[in-house]
């Protein structure tokens, strides 16, 4: 069965800093990978989507990276900001089904 | 709206009672899915429907839940005498058609849920 890890489980940073959450998966098999953000009482807001043939995608403060061989996957914050906080989730596609990870809950302190 | 709509946004019923919940996805997207999220986890899959037909079910607890979408838009996942761990909040999400059994490239969008609480 895969299994989806993310570290740390939560993380408090202050304004400003850049930040990594990672995302490690067991099956290097995988082949499509979303990161989504969580705001408390409300969705998930999909954030980025690496298709197996790429290896990274950006979306402004954004870039996310897939290496399959080491099985990981990791999410850059830049210059992160008191809006950033959230928990952020990481998911592979098994067929159509998305498998997530626990979250990473990010705290910036302004 | 834009968006995948859910109701009710909250419901609370008392243990033995069958509760049923609905979902509104994009307008355009074919493949509606169901998930299931305890607190502090990330969503489990349930199940997943394309047009009219479910696709993939295998990931229903048990024969208490049961999920249609008879005319290929509006969804409603039914839980016939709710125990007290069946609490948790569910999740809608639609996406662009996705082939079953091929990988998807199609990314998933997903409502506000429905927390749904079993005294």
């Amino acid at each position: 069965k895969q299994e989806v890890t993310q570290i740390p489980a939560a993380l408090s940073v202050p304004e400003g800093e850049n930040l990594v959450l990672n995302c490690s998966f067991t099956d290097s098999a995988i082949y499509n990978l979303q990161w989504f953000r969580q705001d408390p009482g409300k969705g998930l807001t999909s954030l980025l989507l690496i298709q197996s043939s790429q290896r990274e995608q950006t979306s402004g403060r954004l870039n996310a990276s897939l290496d399959k061989s080491s099985g990981r996957s990791t999410l850059y914050i830049a210059a992160s900001q008191p809006g950033d906080s959230a928990t952020y989730l990481c998911a592979f596609y098994s067929g159509s089904r998305l498998t997530f990870g626990e979250g990473t809950q990010l705290t910036v302190n302004p | 709206g834009a968006g995948v709509s859910q109701s009710p946004r909250y419901k609370v019923t008392k243990r033995g009672q069958d509760v049923a919940l609905r979902c509104d996805p994009i307008s355009g997207h074919v493949s509606l899915y169901w998930y299931r999220q305890a607190l502090g986890q990330g969503p489990e899959f349930l199940t997943y429907f394309n047009y009219e037909a479910q696709q993939d079910k295998s990931g229903l607890p048990n024969d208490r839940f049961s999920a249609e979408r008879p005319e290929g838009s509006i969804s409603t996942l039914t839980i016939q005498r709710t125990e007290q761990r069946d609490s948790a909040m569910y999740r809608c999400a639609s996406s662009l058609y996705s082939a079953s059994g091929l990988y998807s490239n199609q990314p998933q969008h997903f409502g506000d849920g429905t927390r749904l609480s079993i005294l």
